[in-house]
């Protein structure tokens, strides 16, 4: 079975740009969750989309943004881009949402922003 | 807030001996699930062992074991017989079953190095 894809791998944008990355989970799992990954800052929690809707949302501001197609296959955004969005964004699959679900992570996209 | 701490940012450990990684928590929930990933070089994040904070028993799996005490809210690694392939990055995770989610808190790392 297929893991956890990613694209692009790697990003360079300029700031004030946009980005949109790309997950496409394992095969049957519904619930994509995103992570941002810095050495200032570590690894910290995006946003989680299941069947869709978004569930739960860490302490981002609205620059970010994600959703989730019918296939479970999830997008995020971030608009007007700064220097300190430069970072390696993860992203992680789980058959179900919450709890004792293994959650599977991609090799992630790493953007850089100059 | 749910805080997770470890406080060794790098250690390192002989090939085939044993070694320990700590980490610490902080949550005033009842119900939750801990975890161990390993980041190697490639940045591909790997679960290595997983525990439910209700079950008594520590998990292990293979060379992978956990020293899990409630109370004191611990949860550390054991990793037997080291190898040159467990030179990763390893975080400590935690989530609740009352979050709503696949929500994940990581602490800050630790740089394992087996060296030959």
């Amino acid at each position: 079975k297929a893991g956890v894809t990613q694209t692009p791998r790697y990003l360079i944008k300029t700031r004030g740009q946009q980005v949109t990355l790309s997950c496409s989970p394992i095969s049957g799992h519904r619930s994509v969750s995103w992570y941002q990954q810095t050495p200032g800052q570590g690894l910290q929690f995006l946003f989680e989309y299941f069947s869709e809707t978004q569930r739960n949302k860490g302490n981002f501001p609205g620059r970010f943004s994600g959703r989730q197609f019918s296939n479970s296959r999830s997008e995020m955004n971030v608009s007007t881009l700064e220097l300190g969005d430069s970072a390696l964004y993860l992203c992680a699959s789980s058959i179900l949402s919450g709890g004792f679900s293994e959650q599977y992570f991609g090799p992630g996209t790493r953007l850089t922003v100059t | 807030a749910q805080t997770v701490t470890q406080s060794q940012p790098e250690m390192s450990v002989q090939e085939a001996e044993t070694v320990t990684l700590s980490c610490t928590y902080d949550t005033s929930e009842s119900n939750y699930y801990l975890f161990w990933y390993k980041q190697p070089p490639s940045r591909q994040m790997i679960l290595v062992i997983r525990q439910e904070a209700y079950k008594q028993q520590n998990a292990t799996e293979n060379r992978f074991s956990v020293n899990f005490q409630k109370a004191a809210k611990s949860f550390s690694l054991k990793i037997s017989d080291s190898q040159l392939g467990d030179t990763a990055m390893y975080f400590c995770a935690f989530t609740t079953l009352e979050t709503s989610g696949s929500r994940l808190t990581f602490g800050e790392g630790t740089q394992l190095t087996v060296n030959p």
